[in-house]
Parts: structure tokens; sequence; C-alpha cells
């Protein structure tokens, strides 16, 4: 079983739909939790990162963790094309190093105009 | 300010030759990482230079890799000889020393893409 298990999708949505991505996970050691978008051809990068439970906030980005479920959220209200990337989540044990982070396989995402 | 560069951006060699990918970080970080992501798999470390030197390799594949940052500047991955299951991107990645307040914020680079056939 991995320890991080992300749906590949590919999820497609009309612009301006609100779009949920999750992942869980297994191991009760993670405590922060992480949300990089990737677009094509291009390297991750860290939109979002929560530390322990609970909800953040960042323009039309939510991030949710729920640890008593094992379960992690990425909201994006509004929608816009320029969304579309692949989003991974991606968590480790603590800001200790980025060697210890363990990261989903990536949700395809496309925002149709 | 220059992001993490690397270089070759593609490369497509035969099983059993030698290939090279360097990694310029962002100017300034000491923390340098490897990644990799092969065909439907996830993004997995390799490893983790503080300078020059490595602070974890406990990611490397095998001994056909070796990776090196002298200086402490750029770094390089070898691979040699290649095999076939080695083709996937290859990703460096940068931060600076010490937690930052962006929390754990590491930059990618766009990935060396190496195909072995």
């Amino acid at each position: 079983q991995k320890e991080v298990e992300q749906d590949p999708g590919p999820l497609s949505v009309p612009e301006g739909a609100i779009v949920s991505l999750n992942c869980t996970y297994s191991n009760s050691a993670f405590q922060y939790f992480m949300w990089y978008r990737q677009y094509s051809r291009k390297g991750p990068e860290l939109l979002m990162y929560t530390y322990s439970s609970g909800n953040k906030e960042d323009g039309r980005f939510t991030a949710q963790v729920d640890k008593s479920s094992k379960y992690i959220s990425l909201f994006i209200r509004d929608s816009q094309p320029s969304d579309s990337a692949t989003y991974l989540c991606a968590m480790s044990p603590g800001y200790s190093s980025a060697s210890k982070i363990i990261f989903g396989s990536g949700t395809r995402l496309s925002i149709r105009p | 300010e220059a992001g993490v560069t690397q270089f070759p951006s593609h490369s497509v060699i035969e099983k059993g030759q030698t290939v090279t990918l360097r990694c310029d970080p962002i100017s300034g970080h000491d923390n340098l990482y490897w990644y990799r992501r092969v065909m439907g798999k996830e993004i997995k470390f390799l490893l983790h230079f503080v300078k020059e030197s490595k602070q974890d390799e406990s990611g490397m594949p095998n001994n056909r890799f070796l990776a090196e940052r002298t200086g402490g500047t750029y770094s390089t991955l070898k691979v040699q000889p290649a095999e076939l299951e080695d083709s996937g991107v290859y990703f460096c990645a940068s931060s600076p020393r010490g937690r930052t307040n962006s929390g754990n914020t590491i930059y990618f680079g766009e990935g060396s893409w190496l195909t072995v056939v």
C-alpha cells in the first residue's frame, strides 16, 4: 500500500466551477502537508502548505487537513483555465528535511473555458 | 533572480551508455536535492546536499548513480551504465539554509527528461 494515495484523474470542469482535489495517507507521523502545482514540462511549484490539522486559505485556494481521517483536500474556487495543471499533494513528518517528503502521484486538472 | 536550472532538458541514450545531468541551484542556496519520477510513479527523493556535503543519500537506487557537488555550487548526477528502468524525469531542487517564513519551501527546476532505449 502506498503511503499517499491520490486519484490521478484526469479531472475536467467548466470555468468558474469549484474544484476539489483530495489525498489520503496512511502514516500518522505526517504533520506537514503541501500542495504543489505542476504545469506541463515544468517543475513542481509549492502552492500551499499547512501544519497539522485545520484549514488555510489563500485567495481562491483553500487547503484542509483532517488528521483523524488521514485526508487532505485542496479546493479551488472560481476556477480559471490558467489553473489547468497537475496538482500534487505531498507530506512529511515535519519541516526537518525535504528528503522525508512523500509525494502523491498527482491529479491532472483541466478547466474548460 | 534566476531559478533552478537543469541541463540537458531532454536526453535520449542507449542502454549501457553514460549520462550526466547538471543542476545549478538558486544562488546562495546551501541545500540542493535530487528527485526523480519514473513513468507511472510518484516523485521520489534521491539525495540531499548541504553545500558540498552529502547530507542524505538514502534514496539513491544503486551504485550506478553518482552525485557530486564540488565547491558547493552546481551539482551533477551521473548514471553509468544507464538501464531502461532509469528512464524518467530527474528534478533538482534547492532551498536556503535553515527554515524560511514559507516553511519547508524548496524550489524545483524544470527537470531533465531521460529516455534510455
